[in-house]
């Protein structure tokens, strides 16, 4: 089977940085995906790392460490709409597994 | 393009009650998705069709939950009979192959199961 850890919530102000981590334990491993998840709406697609390393996008940024099943997801110049959930996802195979979710409130 | 739509939006039922949910994917896309996502969890895939095939339904509830897309593209989601339990958020989600990473979800029919 597989499993992803991540911590359930993080708080921080407005123009900080955040970085949110996502263990994992699964077989067949392809690549760590990040969406976010504003209240009420769907899932959106933000970074994938198929390859160790940083993967940068604008103020986002992910990385993954396939020796240590270990990613993060790091939110730079954070903004009042950052305030959402956001989940690390493994790719098994042709299909995505989520975890359960990382709630980021952001502070003026 | 135009996105993955979803409906309805919100349904209340009761338990024992059956209920249907519809999805249209993006244009082209070969692979659709079924997500549960209870309050406070993540997604959990249902079941994944690859144009009109199921390539995986491993975790869908056979006894109480079915689900087609026969002309491979447009999908139904079916519970019958529904339980409490079973309120949650159903997401459909699609891509353009089987494997790809970035999937794009639709706004989801929120369930309510009293």
């Amino acid at each position: 089977g597989q499993s992803l850890e991540q911590p359930s919530e993080v708080t921080a102000v407005e123009g900080a940085i955040v970085q949110i981590n996502c263990t994992y334990q699964t077989s067949g491993f392809y690549g760590l995906s990040w969406y976010q998840q504003h209240d009420g709406g769907a899932p959106t697609f933000l970074s994938y790392n198929a390859l160790d390393g940083l993967e940068e996008t604008g103020r986002f940024s992910s990385f993954l460490s396939r020796s240590d099943s270990y990613g993060y997801l790091l939110l730079q110049e954070l903004q009042m709409k950052d305030s959402a959930s956001y989940f690390c996802a493994v790719r098994v195979n042709n299909d995505m597994r989520f975890g359960a979710g990382t709630r980021l409130t952001v502070k003026p | 393009e135009a996105g993955v739509a979803q409906s309805p939006r919100y349904k209340i039922i009761e338990k024992r009650q059956s209920v249907a949910f519809w999805c249209n994917p993006i244009s082209g896309h070969a692979t659709l998705y079924w997500y549960q996502q209870i309050l406070g969890q993540g997604p959990k895939l249902l079941i994944q069709f690859q144009n009109n095939g199921v390539v995986d339904d491993s975790q869908l509830p056979k006894d109480r939950f079915s689900a087609e897309r026969l002309k491979g593209v447009d999908s139904t989601l079916k519970i019958q009979p529904a339980k409490l339990e079973d309120s949650a958020v159903y997401l459909c989600a699609s891509s353009l192959i089987g494997g790809s990473y970035g999937y794009t979800f639709g706004s989801g029919t929120r369930l309510t199961v009293v």
